[in-house]
C-alpha cells in the first residue's frame, strides 16, 4: 500500500464548477500537508501548505485536512480553463529543513470552457 | 531570474550509456532533492541532501549516484543507464522558513 493515496483522474468539468480533489494517506507522522499544481511539461508549483488539521482559504482556493481520517481536500471554486493541470497532493513529518516530501500520483484536471 | 535550474532539458542514452544531470538553485537554500516521475507512480524521491556535505537515499535510489558540489549544485549521475531508467527527472530545492519545494523544470530522459 502506498503511503499516499489519490486518485488519478481524469476529472473533466464545465467552467464554473466546484472541484474537489482529495487524497487519503497511513503515515500518521505526516503533519505538514501541500498542494502542488503542474501545467504539462512543467514542474510542479506549490499552490497551497497546510499544518496539522483545519482549514485555509486562498482565492478560490480551500484546503481542508482531516488528520483523524487521514483525509485532505482541495477545492476550487468557479473554476477557469486556467485551472486545468495535474494537481498533487504531498506530505511531509517536518516542516523546514529536508523536508523529504511524500507525492500522489496526482489528479488530471480539465475545465471545459 | 531566481529559482532551480536543469540540464539538460531532454536527452536520449542508449542502454548502457553514463549521463550527469546538472541542477542549480540560487536562493540559498540548504536542502536539494533529486525526484522522478512516472505515468501512474507520481513523484519519487531518489537522493536527497538535507545541507551540503550531506546525501541520503530516498526511495529508489538504485542506479543512480548524486554529487552535492557546493551549497548551490546538486548533480544526479546514470552510471549504466537502462530503459526503466527512461522517466521525467525533476530537481527541487528547500530552504529554512520556507515550506515546500521549489521544483526546476526538468529533464526528460529516454533510455532505448
Amino acid at each position: 500500500q502506498k503511503e499516499v493515496e489519490q486518485d488519478p483522474g481524469p476529472l473533466s468539468v464545465p467552467e464554473g464548477a466546484i472541484v474537489s480533489l482529495n487524497c487519503t494517506y497511513s503515515n500518521s507522522a505526516f503533519q505538514y500537508f501541500m498542494w502542488y499544481r503542474q501545467y504539462s511539461r512543467k514542474g510542479p508549483e506549490l499552490l497551497m501548505y497546510t499544518y496539522s488539521s483545519g482549514n485555509k482559504e486562498d482565492g478560490r482556493f480551500t484546503a481542508q485536512v482531516d488528520k483523524s481520517s487521514k483525509y485532505i481536500s482541495l477545492f476550487i471554486r468557479d473554476s477557469q480553463p486556467s485551472d486545468s493541470a495535474t494537481y498533487l497532493c504531498a506530505m511531509s513529518a517536518l516542516g523546514q529543513g529536508a523536508q523529504k516530501l511524500v507525492f500522489g500520483q496526482g489528479t488530471r484536471l480539465t475545465i471545459n470552457p | 531570474n531566481a529559482g532551480v535550474t536543469q540540464t539538460p532539458k531532454f536527452q536520449v542514452l542508449k542502454t548502457g550509456q553514463s549521463m550527469t544531470l546538472q541542477c542549480a538553485q540560487d536562493m540559498n537554500h540548504n536542502s536539494m532533492y533529486w525526484y522522478r516521475q512516472d505515468p501512474g507512480m507520481g513523484l519519487r524521491l531518489i537522493y536527497y541532501s538535507a545541507s551540503e556535505g550531506t546525501t541520503d537515499k530516498g526511495e529508489v535510489p538504485n542506479g543512480y549516484n548524486v554529487s552535492r558540489l557546493n551549497k548551490r549544485e546538486f548533480s544526479l549521475r546514470l552510471e549504466s543507464a537502462a530503459p526503466s531508467q527512461t522517466s521525467v527527472y525533476f530537481c527541487a530545492s528547500s530552504g529554512t522558513g520556507i515550506y515546500g519545494y521549489t521544483f526546476g523544470s526538468g529533464t526528460r530522459l529516454t533510455v532505448v
